[in-house]
């Protein structure tokens, strides 16, 4: 059973960087056919996927066309996690945010979310 | 990126009824990527269906999925009470990923 437990700051000041790990239990950050996601969701712009990143003899990474340039993602292998980093953050930006794993672009394990607001 | 439009925004039935939900994509996508999951409040999306019609572990045959291109349909046979809740379709073309607005299925 996989499990992926998300942690980071549930406030941050407009500007500033946001960042969240997520965790994996029951499968590898460095698994040949999984992929590692960052999706949030917002009454106003409903589910909005922002990127993932995979292992594939390397580490490959796909953004979302409206993040590029804005979002980061890392994977820690000695920790079995991987992690999202969003710059310049701004009221806009405050949602729930979701890691995901997929495989073959279905999203099968979710963790339960976690709601970050971006206020001073 | 390819825009997946669902329809309705919102439909109103009852227990026992057939729901029919549609999901319309911009341009053609394959259906191997095409998913789709059922979201309860305060709980993440959970998927339902995926790559031609495929149901997820433990979902009952009552779900069922359909379409081709850009028309993809979901249908669940006999609603159940525990079926009201908000369905999202999802594709994955060209390394993107994206999401429709979401059906709302409520009680009437």
């Amino acid at each position: 059973q996989v499990r992926l437990q998300q942690s980071g700051p549930g406030l941050v000041k407009p500007s500033q960087t946001l960042s969240l790990t997520c965790v994996i239990s029951g499968d590898s950050v460095t698994s040949n056919t999984a992929a590692w996601n960052w999706i949030r969701q917002s009454p106003s712009r409903g589910l909005e996927w922002l990127g993932r990143t995979y292992y594939r003899s390397k580490w490959l990474n796909d953004y979302s066309l409206s993040m590029r340039g804005r979002i980061t993602f890392n994977a820690d292998t000695s920790k079995n996690q991987f992690s999202l980093q969003l710059t310049s953050v701004t009221p806009e930006d405050t949602a729930v945010y979701y890691c995901a794993r997929d495989i073959s672009a279905k999203l099968d394990y979710w963790d339960q979310g976690a709601l970050v607001t971006v206020s001073s | 990126e390819i825009v997946l439009t669902q329809s309705p925004g919102t439909l109103s039935l009852s227990p026992g009824e057939r729901a029919t939900l549609s999901c319309r994509a911009s341009e053609s996508v394959s259906s191997t990527y095409l998913a789709w999951y059922q979201q309860k409040p305060g709980q993440a999306p959970r998927l339902l269906l995926y790559g031609e019609s495929r149901r997820a572990t433990g979902i009952p045959e009552r779900f069922s999925g359909s379409g081709s291109g850009t028309d993809f349909t979901l249908t669940i046979s006999r609603l159940e009470p525990e079926d009201f809740a908000v369905y999202y379709c999802q594709q994955h073309t060209r390394a993107l990923t994206t999401f429709g607005q979401g059906t709302r299925l409520e009680t009437k």
